[in-house]
């Protein structure tokens, strides 16, 4: 167990809707990552937050958008959804040392 | 943008063989190199981090080396285990003043057969 939770765990929705992953950090970590893992892709790092403030900027589409809260948890937004954004979405954390600590992920279904 | 390559993409040896393999990154604006093991139906571990031209890590049967000039990295196995199976991924990190943003390779698809 890494210390990170994401949730929900799995999420199938329809076309064109709206939704949100929660991400809740290791104690202590200021940092969050967000990464996307699509059908025989590699991990695409979408976006970083360091204490409440975006510090990175990966692959992200307009469509999706996030943001790190006071209490250092992390929600990530995707709207419009598409049949090709269906993937496993991963959250991870860091602190004073530079590796990562992964959550178990949010798989996503969009039909 | 950083273009991170493994090879081999999979790998099957036989328990008790020992194995390696590589992960090729640009050398500009290195920051790290990490190593993380992912196993199936769970989510990545970090193995190792390195950052100065010829570290060497170890854990266990494995161990990492690190050449920023060249832009390489290999992870070794000593001894492969059943429970060695897994994705290994290597990630390169990028120094650009606004954050720790890591590049991830393909993986390696290691299968150990007892």
């Amino acid at each position: 167990d890494s210390g990170v939770t994401q949730t929900p765990k799995h999420l199938i929705t329809a076309t064109g809707q709206r939704v949100t992953l929660r991400c809740s950090p290791r104690s202590g970590d200021l940092s969050v990552y967000w990464y996307q893992q699509s059908l025989d892709q590699g991990l695409q790092f979408l976006i970083q937050y360091y204490n409440g403030e975006e510090r990175a900027k990966g692959n992200i589409l307009e469509r999706f958008s996030a943001q790190q809260f006071p209490d250092l948890h992390s929600e990530l937004n995707l709207s419009s959804l598409e049949l090709g954004d269906s993937a496993l979405y991963f959250c991870a954390s860091s602190g004073r040392e530079p590796a990562l600590f992964f959550g178990p992920g949010t798989r996503l279904t969009v039909l | 943008i950083l273009n991170v390559e493994q090879s081999p993409q999979s790998l099957h040896v036989q328990e008790g063989d020992s194995t390696n393999f590589t992960c090729s990154f640009p050398s500009s604006n290195f920051y790290a190199l990490h190593w993380y093991r992912w196993e199936t139906a769970k989510s990545p571990e970090a193995l190792f981090v390195m950052t100065l031209n010829g570290d060497e890590k170890k854990k266990g049967r494995i161990s990492a080396t690190l050449n920023t000039k060249e832009g390489y990295s290999y992870l070794y196995i000593k001894g492969s285990q059943p429970e060695d199976s897994a994705t290994y991924l290597c990630a390169s990190g990028m120094n650009n003043n606004a954050g720790n943003m890591l590049t991830f390779g393909g993986g390696t698809r290691l299968m150990v057969k007892p």
